[in-house]
C-alpha cells in the first residue's frame, strides 16, 4: 500500500534551518512533489514544489535525489510564524492502473523564541 | 477575495441523517479536488473533477458519498445516511491544470473547509 512517511513533530529556535523529510516509496515516476503548510482552521498552503534535484524559492527549498523515494524541505531561518503543520503530497499508484494524491501525515513544526 | 470558498463551514447533524457541502473553486480553474482531514492527519483524498468529469474517486469514497460538479464550476459533497465517523474536516481545492498534465503538478488552493460533527 502506498505511504508516505514524515516525522510526527519537530522543535527548533528561531533563526535557525530546519529540514523536514518525507518518505514516499510508491511515487508515480512522472509526477511532482509538494509541500504545503498548515495553520489551525485553515486549509493547506502551497510552500514549493519540485520533480527533482533542487528547487529553492524565496520561502523554502526543496532536495529531492535521484530515485526520488524521499524529499526534504528546508526553512531556512525559521521565525515563531512558521510554527504549523507540514505536509508533503505526492501521487502514488493505487492499484490497477489507478493513481490518486496521498498527503503525509504531517510535521507540527514548533518554533521556540 | 476570489479564492477558494466552502459552505457551511460548520455542520452538526444526526447520525442518519443526510448532509451536503458546497464548494466555489477559484473560477478559471478547471480542477477541483475533495479530501477529507480527521484531528492530527494528513487530507485524505476523495475525488477530483477536471472540468464537469469526474476522473478519480479514492476507495475511502464510499457508496454513501457522492460528489458532482455540473457545469464544471462549483461542486457539491453528499454524504447520505451519516455516521459518526463522517465526522472530520471536509476540504476542497482547485487548481489549473491540462487533461494529460501530471496531477500533482499543479499548485492546488485550498478553501478553509467544512468541519461535520455527526452526533
Amino acid at each position: 500500500l502506498a505511504k508516505t512517511t514524515q516525522p510526527i513533530s519537530m522543535d527548533s529556535y528561531e533563526g535557525q534551518e530546519v529540514n523536514i523529510t518525507c518518505s514516499h516509496n510508491n511515487i508515480a515516476t512522472n509526477d511532482y512533489i509538494t509541500w504545503y503548510q498548515q495553520f489551525p482552521s485553515q486549509g493547506p498552503r502551497f510552500i514549493i514544489q519540485g520533480y527533482k534535484t533542487k528547487v529553492t524559492n524565496e520561502v523554502a527549498s526543496l532536495f529531492i535525489p535521484a530515485d526520488r523515494k524521499s524529499s526534504t524541505l528546508s526553512l531556512p531561518r525559521v521565525s515563531l510564524s512558521d510554527t504549523a503543520v507540514y505536509y508533503c503530497l505526492v501521487v502514488t499508484h493505487s492499484g490497477a492502473g489507478s493513481y490518486q494524491l496521498t498527503f503525509g501525515k504531517g510535521t507540527k513544526l514548533s518554533v521556540i523564541p | 477575495d476570489t479564492g477558494v470558498s466552502q459552505d457551511p463551514r460548520h455542520k452538526i447533524t444526526k447520525r442518519g441523517q443526510n448532509v451536503t457541502f458546497r464548494c466555489d473553486p477559484i473560477s478559471e480553474h478547471n480542477r477541483l479536488y475533495w479530501y477529507r482531514q480527521t484531528l492530527g492527519q494528513g487530507p485524505e483524498f476523495l475525488t477530483y473533477f477536471q472540468n464537469e468529469a469526474q476522473l478519480e474517486k479514492s476507495r475511502l469514497l464510499s457508496d454513501r458519498f457522492s460528489a458532482e460538479r455540473p457545469k464544471g464550476s462549483f461542486s457539491t459533497l453528499e454524504i447520505q445516511r451519516t455516521e459518526q465517523g463522517d465526522s472530520a474536516m471536509y476540504l476542497c481545492a482547485s487548481s489549473l491544470g491540462s487533461l494529460a498534465g501530471a496531477l500533482a503538478k499543479n499548485i492546488q488552493y485550498f478553501g478553509a473547509g467544512t468541519r461535520l460533527s455527526v452526533l
